[in-house]
């Protein structure tokens, strides 16, 4: 299965800044997945990143706030931009495996606080 | 729409011993896939086990494996000996089927279990 490098892995940030996170795969993916998973709670998807065309935003997540590049098949990155103390989460990236029904592959993670 | 539904917040299980976490989810669909994940303090999102809606047949991964109850839409998994390190958040998804661009997963809201030495 894939190997997904996500970075950072933590960070804490202030109020009004911007984090752009990325997620490196070891092999050619045509879809990766943002999720949000807010402090003990489940993985709600953020957006789906597809390369070579603009990523597709779940209800309730906009682009200008989390704006995603895709620039190649092995890379993407998701920026949350204008930070709030509710953007505090853990921020996942995924990609699924090649044999249909496999699973994900998810990435280590990135732990954001706002403070 | 489909939904999954995790009722145990939290579980406990002595060492060595066995726990059922539960799992059960809503759908239309007749061929489907379903997970469960595993997610340590580490944050990392660990695939345990999978299970095509086609196959009759139970997952078994060594210490892990389900119970598949198709009509009744229900997809437990069994840890058996439990260890210390099976301490961890775990997840129920399924995933609709369809292939690139069509399909999605849907999480379910956890369980806690902690494992006792």
């Amino acid at each position: 299965s894939a190997v997904i490098s996500q970075k950072p892995s933590r960070d804490i940030c202030q109020r009004g800044t911007s984090l752009t996170i990325q997620c490196q795969v070891d092999s050619q993916v045509t879809m990766m997945f943002w999720y949000r998973q807010q402090p003990g709670q489940s993985l709600t998807l953020i957006a789906t990143a597809n390369q070579g065309s603009e990523a597709t935003y779940e209800s309730g997540f906009v682009i200008d706030k989390f704006p995603i590049s895709r620039p190649n098949l092995t890379f993407s990155t998701l920026t949350v931009s204008n930070m709030s103390p509710e953007d505090s989460s853990i921020y996942l990236c995924s990609v699924e495996a090649p044999t249909l029904g496999s699973g994900y592959t998810f990435g280590s993670g990135t732990r954001l606080t706002v403070v | 729409a489909q939904t999954v539904t995790q009722s145990q917040p939290e579980m406990s299980v002595q060492e060595a011993e066995t726990v059922t976490l539960s799992c059960t989810y809503d759908t239309s669909e007749s061929d489907y896939y379903l997970f469960w994940y595993k997610q340590p303090p580490s944050r990392q999102m660990i695939l345990v086990i999978r299970q095509e809606a086609y196959k009759q047949q139970n997952a078994t991964e060594n210490r892990f494996s389900v119970n598949f109850q198709k009509a009744a839409k229900s997809f437990s998994l069994k840890i058996s000996d439990s260890q210390l390190g099976d301490a961890a958040m775990y997840f129920c998804a399924y995933r609709t089927p369809g292939t690139s661009g069509t399909y999605k997963y849907i999480f379910g809201t956890g369980t806690r279990l902690k494992v006792l030495a």
